[in-house]
């Protein structure tokens, strides 16, 4: 098992510009989230996801957009990328909504010119 | 919301001392608290849980304690050696809220040889 796979680990946009996160999970669960990591404000949660199909906000969902059309992928969508955004991106995957272990990706550095 | 308050930010101890750090809870629902390992450049993983119907656990050199009257948990490692050296991040999680899980900010432990 590949575990939470995401890609790319590096990117660095220009401001304005727009582009997509991608994770996968290979474990068959049903609840994914997306979270964005900065230096010391711990994790905090931007979208998720408890099926294929249903995606809901989480607290800092603003210029960010999530689509979950199977269970393994849950892209993370810039639409109009601001220097705010620069951060490090963490998807996450758990068999139950977060009242089982979440597993996390390597991450994704983005910075923002 | 759920608001996760964590203690201390930073934490320095000597190679086989112990390190506590601790976390307090806002909301009264959250039954599910894990705590996570951040090395550098990595995801945070899992190092141990707790649910609200239990007080203690403990896995070798690290235990979780559980006050629920007063809110808090804690996570206590023993005999630390230099490769405990990471961020630790606790998380709680409520059923009044969808399952998220709420992080608290984290803290950078140091094990000096």
């Amino acid at each position: 098992n590949a575990g939470v796979t995401q890609t790319p680990k590096f990117q660095v946009l220009k401001t304005g510009q727009s582009m997509t996160l991608q994770c996968a999970q290979d474990m068959n669960h049903e609840y994914m989230s997306w979270y964005r990591q900065d230096p010391g404000m711990g994790l905090r949660l931007i979208h998720y996801s408890v099926g294929a199909g249903i995606t809901d906000q989480g607290e800092v969902p603003n210029g960010y957009n999530v689509s979950r059309s199977t269970t393994e992928d849950f892209p993370l969508r810039l639409l109009s990328a601001a220097p705010s955004q620069t951060s490090v991106y963490f998807c996450a995957s758990s068999g139950l909504a977060g009242y089982n272990e979440q597993f996390f990706g390597p991450g994704t550095r983005l910075t923002v010119l | 919301g759920e608001n996760v308050e964590q203690h201390p930010s930073t934490l320095s101890v000597q190679e086989g001392d112990s390190a506590v750090i601790k976390c307090t809870y806002s909301d009264s629902a959250s039954n599910y608290f894990p705590w996570y390992k951040q090395e550098l450049g990595k995801g945070p993983q899992l190092i141990i849980d707790i649910r609200s119907n239990v007080g203690e656990k403990k896995d070798q050199r690290i235990a979780v304690t559980l006050n629920k009257t007063a809110k808090h948990f804690s996570l206590h490692i023993t005999e630390t050696q230099p490769e405990d050296s990471a961020v630790y991040f606790c998380a709680a999680t409520s059923n009044t809220n969808a399952g998220k899980s709420t992080f608290g900010d984290g803290t950078t432990l140091t094990v000096k040889p």
